[in-house]
């Protein structure tokens, strides 16, 4: 198995932008996932199929991916949006998480 | 609307066992591949296992490979995690996850709908 390599932090101010990657030398061929874990929660994802957010996801997430490296991007980050978040590959590994902090 | 509960967890010595659990509603449970992923204090998510919908087809994380063993009864809608020789390592809460294949040929696939976890504790 591979590695995905996440920021253990990312801190932004209300209303900036977040943006946390992932890199990994397989992302160039598999697709990424992201979730959002908040504080004591089960997982929720945020994102899948590296762009797609589904449905009751608020539009400020989105997700990108450019050769080893996929971006989640929070614009106009809440700080209802502060939490864990992983992303993951499906070959069944999940990145060591970033914690975001909005305040 | 889905639920899935997962139930089993609980303290237990080096070396024991238990029997996880994750009752699912509100789809068609026969349909969808149930994940099992872990999260150890304060760590990350860790795959753990997984089985297809009709339960010929299981997969697991090579930390666990030989201990434990997933399977599910789609007559009572629940999908089970016999875990076995249990360590300290494998103190961790449990979530179990419907997993949605929306792209067979390639594997591409996401957890659309979490439990809330079991906790087991390995420790004498």
């Amino acid at each position: 198995s591979y590695e995905l390599t996440q920021p253990p932090s990312v801190s932004v101010s209300p209303g900036q932008t977040a943006r946390i990657t992932c890199s990994g030398d397989a992302l160039p061929k598999k697709n990424a996932y992201w979730y959002q874990q908040k504080s004591g929660q089960a997982p929720v994802v945020v994102i899948y199929d590296d762009t797609e957010r589904p449905s009751g996801i608020p539009e400020r997430f989105s997700g990108s991916r450019s050769g080893t490296v996929a971006t989640l991007t929070i614009t106009w980050a809440q700080v209802e949006d502060e939490a864990d978040y992983y992303c993951y590959s499906r070959d069944r590994v999940f990145g060591g998480g970033t914690k975001l902090t909005v305040l | 609307e889905v639920h899935l509960l997962e139930s089993g967890g609980g303290l237990v010595q080096p070396g024991g066992s238990l029997r996880l659990s994750c009752a699912a509603s509100g789809f068609p449970f026969f349909a969808y591949a149930v994940s099992w992923v872990r999260q150890a204090p304060g760590k990350g998510l860790e795959w753990v296992s997984i089985i297809s919908g009709s339960g010929d087809t299981t997969h697991y994380a090579d930390s666990v490979k030989g201990r434990f063993t997933i399977s599910r009864d789609n007559s009572k809608d629940t999908v089970y995690v016999q875990v076995n020789n249990l360590r300290a390592e494998d103190t961790a809460v449990y979530y179990c996850a419907k997993t949605f294949y929306y792209d067979s040929s390639s594997g591409d696939h996401y957890f659309d709908y979490w439990g809330q976890g079991t906790p087991v504790t390995v420790s004498s």
